[in-house]
């Protein structure tokens, strides 16, 4: 009954390869993100999605594309891996948009190794 | 640029204890707080939160204290139990850019302190 799952939980792969993270959340939540946490272990927002409409979209190289076919999935596919995007990927998921004090849900990440 | 700071990478705390975590932001547009724990290869999990227009929120044994003037909060845990071990790290939403609530989700985040509680 795992409430913000995400597969794979390890990925290593090398460089110039195309891969994806799948999430998929069964808090009924409208609201999903993905989150990556570098190397100086700070948690960073890449990507949020509102019922399946992006609504942050920050500063991340185009080579990483989030899809979201319903409310319940999101899905990050990252082209033409670099040695840099080795990081840990976290999805979440929360209720609401605006002003609502939703805590985030967060998933227990993908470790991504490049080489 | 980092909004959120925490200065302290780590915290040791003997079982019974007080543990204090301390965080430290820049940006006055925040206006809501959380703190959220994470274990080995787990995703962070919520803990407890504060609104800006308090200055103290207690749940069983963690109280989050904040001062807007230093902008600064802090967690207090007590009695601090070895089961406590852990990554904690605290959050901030809102700031610059929020207006109209729809990246009300972003959440800044400090890199975490460890706490080891001994037994």
């Amino acid at each position: 009954d795992t409430a913000v799952s995400q597969t794979p939980k390890y990925l290593v792969t090398q460089m110039g390869n195309d891969k994806s993270i799948k999430c998929e959340q069964n808090l009924g939540h409208d609201t999903m993100y993905w989150y990556k946490q570098d190397s100086k272990k700070f948690l960073k927002i890449m990507f949020s999605y509102n019922n399946k409409e992006l609504i942050i979209n920050e500063t991340v190289p185009n080579r990483f594309s989030p899809k979201s076919p319903d409310k319940a999935h999101l899905n990050l596919h990252i082209n033409s891996l670099e040695l840099g995007d080795s990081a840990v990927y976290f999805c979440a998921s929360s209720q609401g948009t605006g002003r609502l004090n939703s805590p985030l849900h967060f998933g227990n990440g993908t470790r991504l190794t490049v080489t | 640029d980092q909004q959120v700071k925490q200065n302290s990478p780590s915290l040791s705390v003997q079982e019974g204890r007080i543990s204090i975590l301390n965080c430290d932001y820049t940006n006055s547009m925040f206006d809501y707080f959380l703190w959220y724990k994470k274990y080995p290869a787990e995703g962070p999990t919520f803990l407890i939160s504060i609104s800006s227009i308090k200055d103290k929120n207690e749940d069983g044994r963690f109280t989050v204290f904040l001062n807007k003037s230093a902008k600064h909060l802090s967690l207090h845990i007590v009695p601090s139990q070895p089961g406590d071990s852990a990554v904690y790290f605290c959050a901030a939403r809102g700031g610059k850019g929020n207006a109209g609530g729809t990246s009300y989700g972003k959440l800044t985040f400090g890199q975490g302190t460890i706490l080891t509680v001994h037994p």
